[in-house]
């Protein structure tokens, strides 16, 4: 597996503002995934972002709310701009470590309240 | 629309007993499935994948697949009350796409 960590774990926001959420793996990897995770609700692919390559968004995700960055192998960001109430949600990354078995691994999780 | 299916619970069993958890998909050329277990508050943490038709052992847990029934199961056998959580099945999406899509969870409790 990987050491996933994110950044912040929490956070309480102002409508309208925006947030960036941090994602560092302690290996490289190839490709990285933005969930959301809703309350009382199961796992949303965002994107998955890739070294190299703009971020791939998944139908009703556009990179204007979130856009992503990929700078280096270990380290991508989500941003949630313009945030409303129903952004609240846990924002969770993961990585592909073992690119042969395609199995993710997930990071702790960035608790997301808008007010 | 891809979908994985879940029975969301909560399921019950008494302390020691077998735990059985299903989960059935639409995507008929998927390869890989996954069980993820998670805790209130915590994020998503890995159990098993398995690949093949049949039956895979890891301790206590046993994944079991059937690509013609297109239904995925896990099994937990001894289960204890730290077995108590949210258990995910993830299918990834035929195609190349490396794309999980997770059912809702079957909320399992082992009550002692």
């Amino acid at each position: 597996s990987a050491v996933i960590s994110q950044k912040p774990s929490r956070d309480i926001c102002q409508r309208g503002t925006s947030l960036t959420i941090q994602c560092q793996v302690d290996s490289q990897v190839t490709m990285m995934f933005w969930y959301r995770q809703q309350p009382g609700q199961s796992l949303t692919l965002i994107a998955t972002a890739n070294q190299g390559s703009e971020a791939t968004y998944e139908s009703g995700f556009v990179i204007d709310k979130f856009p992503i960055s990929r700078p280096n192998l270990t380290f991508s960001t989500l941003t949630v701009s313009n945030m409303s109430p129903e952004d609240s949600s846990i924002y969770l990354c993961s990585v592909d470590v073992v690119r042969s078995t395609d199995t993710q691994y997930f990071g702790p999780g960035t608790r997301l309240t808008v007010l | 629309q891809k979908e994985v299916e879940q029975n969301s619970g909560p399921l019950s069993v008494p302390e020691g007993a077998i735990a059985s958890l299903n989960c059935t998909y639409s995507d008929r050329g998927s390869q890989s499935f996954f069980w993820y277990r998670q805790y209130s508050g915590k994020s998503p943490e890995l159990i098993m994948f398995i690949y093949s038709n049949g039956d895979k052992e890891d301790g206590r847990f046993t994944a079991q697949l059937n690509k013609a029934s297109q239904y995925v199961s896990l099994l937990i056998r001894d289960s204890q009350p730290s077995d108590s959580a949210t258990y995910l099945c993830a299918v990834l999406i035929s195609g190349g796409y490396n794309k999980l899509i997770f059912g809702a969870g079957t909320r399992l409790a082992v009550h002692p």
